[in-house]
Parts: structure tokens; C-alpha cells; sequence
């Protein structure tokens, strides 16, 4: 069975901090992406990767940061939390030969105070 | 940039009731697909529809890409309560991304 995990599940952090919310998928998918997800605006792109090492800006990448050293592994960062911050991130990962359909991990709420 | 529009955001309903909700754009799409995310948990895909016109059923729930796969619709017949959740229309944009709806939030009550 597909799974995609993410290392919380609720985040608490302080404006300024440092913050890394990990996705791991046992899929051996080559695509992986973060979104963050807030009321009346869907999921919107963070970053995405296409391998180990690569990354590519998604819409909103301002005040993030990416690193993939593993292919099963994406790791997001804020390197100053601000409250703007706070919301529900998503991990997705994708093989790239099914038409795009992407699997979810449970997703992060992480709170900026 | 490529927008879809979901109508409408919230919906709700008698268990029983038929619905019905849209997914819009100006943009022309490779392929939608049709998601469903329940509380505390992340998206999980329905259907994805690929040609304009095309027409795919899982069980109670019919989906529809437009002629011009500009635009998608979600019926659902004699909705019931396990049927509630957030539903996210999703365009597929090229290199494995996909642009997101605002989702509409249905609630089916019993």
C-alpha cells in the first residue's frame, strides 16, 4: 500500500524559530511536493522535486527552503517562522507515470504564535 | 496563471438528496482529477478524467470533463452521511503539477 508519512501531525513553534517538517514516502517516487493548505484557497505549491538534489520554486516559496537528499525523503523549512506562517502543510509524492495523480501524506498543522 | 474555480465552497444537505458541484476555468486542461480529504487527513485522489466529454461513474458519484476540458463537474445521487468531506478539482499543469480548486466543503446530514 502507497504511504506517505510526515514527522507531525501538530506543530507549535514561536515567530523566528527554525522549523523542519519531514515527508517520507516508501514508494520509490521520483516527484515529491509541499503545499500549504488554508481555508477558501485550496492547496497552494511551496516547492517541488523531481530527484535527489533537485528542487524547483512552486507559487509561494517565499520564506522557505527545500532540501532532498534522499529520494524518499523531502524536507521543508521555515527559516524564520512568522505567524502568516501558521497553516496545514501537506506532503505529496508521485511516480510520474500515472497521469499525475499524487498521494497525500496526513499533513502538518503547524502554529506560529 | 492557470485558476479553477469550485462551486460551491460549502453545501449542505439532507442524506438522500442529489448534488451536484463544478469546477471552472479559462484555462484548458491536460487532465482533472477529483479528490476527497476528510478531517485530519490528506487529499485522497477519486478520478482522474483525461478526454473532453468523458464520463466516469464510481458507484454513486459521476464525474464529467467538459468538451473542451475547460471545466468538470461532480454529481452525487442519494448522498449519504459517509459521503461528507472537503472534494478538491485538480488541473494537471504540466511537469507532474497540478493547480487545486478551493475545494468545496459538503456535509450530509443524517
Amino acid at each position: 500500500d502507497v504511504k506517505v508519512t510526515q514527522s507531525s501531525r501538530y506543530l507549535v513553534k514561536r515567530t523566528g524559530e527554525k522549523v523542519f517538517l519531514e515527508c517520507v514516502q516508501d514508494m520509490d517516487h521520483e516527484n515529491m511536493f509541499w503545499y500549504r493548505q488554508d481555508p477558501g484557497l485550496g492547496l497552494r505549491l511551496i516547492y517541488f522535486s523531481y530527484d535527489v538534489k533537485m528542487k524547483e520554486k512552486g507559487d509561494i516559496p517565499e520564506g522557505y527552503s527545500v532540501s532532498r537528499e534522499k529520494k524518499e525523503r523531502f524536507s521543508l523549512i521555515l527559516e524564520s517562522a512568522s505567524t502568516n506562517q501558521t497553516s496545514m502543510y501537506l506532503c505529496a509524492s508521485t511516480s510520474g507515470q500515472a497521469e499525475y495523480e499524487q498521494y497525500f501524506g496526513p499533513g502538518t498543522r503547524l502554529t506560529v504564535t | 496563471t492557470q485558476l479553477l474555480e469550485q462551486s460551491p465552497q460549502f453545501l449542505s444537505i439532507q442524506e438522500g438528496e442529489n448534488l451536484t458541484v463544478y469546477c471552472n476555468s479559462s484555462s484548458v486542461f491536460s487532465s482533472l482529477q477529483w479528490y476527497r480529504q476528510e478531517p485530519g487527513e490528506g487529499p485522497v485522489l477519486l478520478v482522474t478524467v483525461v478526454t473532453g466529454g468523458e464520463v466516469k461513474k464510481l458507484k454513486r458519484l459521476t464525474f464529467q470533463f467538459g468538451d473542451a476540458r475547460k471545466d468538470s463537474s461532480l454529481h452525487i445521487t442519494a448522498a449519504q452521511p459517509g459521503d461528507t468531506g472537503l472534494y478538491l478539482c485538480a488541473g494537471a499543469r504540466g511537469a507532474q503539477k497540478l493547480v487545486f480548486g478551493q475545494g468545496t466543503r459538503l456535509t450530509i446530514n443524517p
